[in-house]
């Protein structure tokens, strides 16, 4: 089946900028997503893109999408110790099946 | 924006009961809602997929008897878990896929805790 990968773990200082990094296998994805989860909670969309995109941007969130190396990546300007949590990537097939990466852990210093 | 909505958000129950959950989208049609389980610290594992008006297509090694899923209207579906035992304990998510958007998008519950004791 198709595979997501993303590092477990990431810690920045508050105010500073962080950059979580997610990779996938399927070519025929069509959107791909950043899910946030917050200890004993669902998952909150925060954002997506279009697989023919290379670039969003949304207040502190920019997403970059390298479909050729298949190469996804979240950055939060700013980071608060809200944004501490497990984000999760994902991508979409065709099918309107998600697969998920492991989650990455956001730990945000203050 | 889109509402999906879980409940029970916790369940605790006794060994050899069943558990029904259920999944409703508050404020459009989902003809399309996908069931996940969580264990601790891990991501989500697709267990099925169910279709309004249809039977769900379940993914390998998922006991389609154990989970029983029903998506009899386009706001709701349900996922009930039969005859639980201890190693059933989970957090079960629910997203619905809203095809009236441009996008499609996916919504999600927030989760159902499952302790079997």
């Amino acid at each position: 089946g198709e595979d997501v990968e993303q590092s477990l773990f990431l810690s920045v200082r508050e105010g500073d900028s962080s950059v979580i990094n997610c990779t996938y296998t399927d070519s025929s994805s069509t959107y791909l997503y950043w899910y946030k989860q917050e200890p004993g909670a669902g998952l909150q969309l925060l954002t997506y893109i279009f697989s023919n995109m290379d670039m969003k941007q949304d207040q502190r969130l920019t997403v970059l999408l390298n479909k050729k190396d298949k190469h996804l990546s979240l950055r939060i300007a700013d980071t608060q110790t809200g944004d501490s949590a497990i984000y999760f990537c994902a991508e979409r097939d065709a099918g309107n099946m998600l697969t998920f990466g492991g989650g990455t852990r956001l730990m945000v210093k203050p | 924006g889109a509402v999906v909505s879980q409940h029970p958000s916790r369940v605790i129950c006794k060994s050899g009961t069943s558990v029904k959950i259920e999944c409703r989208s508050l404020d459009f049609q989902a003809t399309t809602m996908f069931w996940y389980r969580q264990f601790p610290k891990q991501s989500l594992m697709l267990m099925a997929t169910s279709n309004e008006g249809s039977k769900a297509t379940y993914e390998q090694g998922v006991e389609k008897d154990k989970f029983l899923i029903n998506h009899a209207s386009l706001t709701l579906s349900t996922l009930t878990v039969t005859s639980a035992h201890p190693e059933d304990s989970s957090f079960y998510i629910c997203s619905a896929l809203d095809r009236g958007k441009y996008t499609g998008e996916l919504f999600f519950g927030e989760g159902s805790r499952l302790t079997v004791l």
